[in-house]
C-alpha cells in the first residue's frame, strides 16, 4: 500500500521551454503532497508543500513563478518548471502522506531526472 | 528550529559484518524520526518510523533503530549485512504541528564481499 507514482522519469527538453511533472498517489488519497528538489550526492530540499485545493506553500529561496504548483485533486499534485534553463536540471522527487499528521510517513515517488540543455 | 546530523556521510562494512549508520537530530519539541533509504536513481522508501512508545524500531529488511532521548540519538542497525543493502540512507525529524520533513545529509552505506 501507500503507492506514489510520479511521471516522467526521465526528461531532455531545450532551454526556454517548460516542463511538467505529474505525482499520483495510487492507492490512496494525499491531502499533502511534497515537493522536492535533490543535487548529485546531496540530501533532499524541500521546495513546497501541496495543499489539495489551495495555493502550494513555497520554502523560502524557491520562485513561485518558476516553480509552478498545482493540486487539483486528492490523488494528483503537478509541478511545471517555466521557462526552465540548465541550472533547473537536477532530480525532482516528489512525496505524499496519507494523513496530515506529523507522525505519518510520507511516501515517495521514484524521481524525475530533469535534463535542460 | 529543527536539524539532523548524519555522522560520516559514507560508510563501508564488510558483508555479514555489523551495520551502524548514526544520526542524532535537534528538536524543541519530541520528534517523529523515520529512516529512508534511496536506491540510484530512485525515490525514497521507509525503512522505520519512531512516533510515540517503544523507543526500539524494528522496520523493514532486517534494520532497527533506537531512539535514545537523553542522546538525541536515532542511531540505524543491522546484525548483518547484505549485498543489497548498498544504498544512500537518510535520517529525518519532523514534530507536532509541522508536518514537513527535515533530512539529514545522507550515508552512502557501500558492502565489501
Amino acid at each position: 500500500g501507500a503507492v506514489v507514482s510520479q511521471h516522467p522519469s526521465w526528461v531532455i527538453c531545450k532551454s526556454g521551454t517548460s516542463v511538467k511533472i505529474e505525482c499520483r498517489s495510487l492507492d490512496f488519497q494525499a491531502t499533502t503532497m511534497f515537493w522536492y528538489r535533490q543535487f548529485p550526492k546531496q540530501s533532499l530540499m524541500l521546495m513546497a508543500t501541496s495543499n489539495e485545493g489551495s495555493k502550494a506553500t513555497y520554502e523560502q529561496g524557491v520562485e513561485k513563478d518558476k516553480f509552478l504548483i498545482n493540486h487539483a485533486s486528492l490523488t494528483l499534485s503537478t509541478l511545471t518548471v517555466t521557462s526552465a534553463h540548465p541550472e533547473d536540471s537536477s532530480f525532482y522527487i516528489c512525496s505524499a502522506a496519507t494523513g496530515t499528521g506529523a507522525y505519518q510517513p510520507q511516501h515517495f515517488g521514484d524521481g524525475t531526472r530533469l535534463s535542460i540543455l | 528550529a529543527q536539524s539532523v546530523t548524519q555522522l560520516g556521510s559514507h560508510v563501508s562494512v564488510s558483508e555479514g559484518a555489523l551495520v551502524l549508520l548514526r544520526c542524532n537530530y535537534s528538536s524543541s519539541v519530541p520528534p517523529y524520526l523515520f529512516w529512508y533509504v534511496q536506491y540510484p536513481n530512485q525515490g525514497l522508501q521507509l525503512l522505520l518510523k519512531y512516533t510515540t512508545g517503544a523507543t526500539l524500531v524494528k522496520g523493514i529488511n532486517g534494520f532497527e533503530a533506537e531512539f535514545k532521548k537523553s542522546e538525541t540519538s536515532f542511531h540505524l542497525t543491522k546484525p548483518s549485512a547484505h549485498m543489497s543493502d548498498a544504498a544512500e540512507y537518510f535520517c529525518a525529524v519532523s514534530s507536532q504541528g509541522a508536518q514537513k520533513l527535515v533530512f539529514g545529509q545522507g550515508t552512502r552505506l557501500t558492502i565489501n564481499p
